[in-house]
């Protein structure tokens, strides 16, 4: 749901585990989509994107699924490990009318528990 | 891996004082854009910069910012005045291309304004 301030949405799972974050966006006619790890103290880092035309894609341990027909995006997490543990963002763009900047979501904290 | 390379980590100006962002974009990549994350919210788009001419701005990014790509590696960000509110982290972003193409984020600048 949604959060104010310094307070984020959090998820907690032990390692080894499965994990599904999710986002709802907010643009309809947004046809690209993101996701964003973000350790403490360093940059959004790109882990995975998906286009508009797809509704599913996978990369190495992860999963994007995008629903349009209700505006939401998961990113599925595989057997996560310690190192998977961050705050995690989704960014939405519309590609058409020469728009080029981003809108981020506003984070889930996901903490994996040893 | 290439990565976008930001300069200083930390700037902590006078409120009134010019402040100058450096940013070393990935070196094939030809769009180049700055956001900023004040703490505990959402990254928020400034600007998007494409073959030496602002391409698309936020209302964020008012007459007291302005960027420039001075030479063929470095992308700056310049605050003229900085207010107490500018205070935040600043981060340059890349990609090889506008639409449907991922943006690689430095590490970005801690800016704090006294």
């Amino acid at each position: 749901g949604e959060s104010v301030g310094l307070h984020l949405p959090t998820l907690s799972v032990q390692e080894g585990d499965n994990s599904i974050i999710n986002c709802a966006y907010s643009n309809s006619a947004s046809d690209y989509f993101i996701w964003y790890k973000q350790e403490s103290g360093k940059g959004p880092q790109f882990i995975i994107d998906i286009r508009s035309n797809m509704d599913k894609r996978q990369g190495q341990r992860v999963t994007v699924l995008l629903n349009k027909t209700v505006k939401h995006l998961s990113l599925q997490i595989a057997a996560t490990q310690p190192g998977d543990s961050a705050v995690y963002f989704c960014a939405e763009k519309y590609s058409g009318g020469g728009a080029d900047g981003l809108t981020f979501g506003k984070g889930t904290h996901l903490i994996i528990q040893p | 891996e290439p990565e976008v390379t930001q300069t200083p980590s930390h700037q902590v100006t006078q409120m009134g004082q010019e402040v100058i962002l450096r940013c070393v974009p990935i070196s094939n990549h030809l769009y180049f854009y700055w956001y900023r994350q004040i703490l505990g919210q959402k990254v928020e788009f400034l600007v998007s910069f494409y073959n030496n001419e602002i391409s698309e701005k936020s209302e964020i990014f008012d007459d007291q910012f302005s960027v420039e790509r001075p030479d063929g590696s470095n992308f700056t960000l310049k605050i003229r005045s900085t207010k107490l509110e500018d205070s935040a982290m600043y981060f340059c972003a890349s990609s090889w291309g506008q639409s449907n193409q991922p943006q690689h984020f430095g590490d970005g600048t801690r800016l704090s304004i006294l």
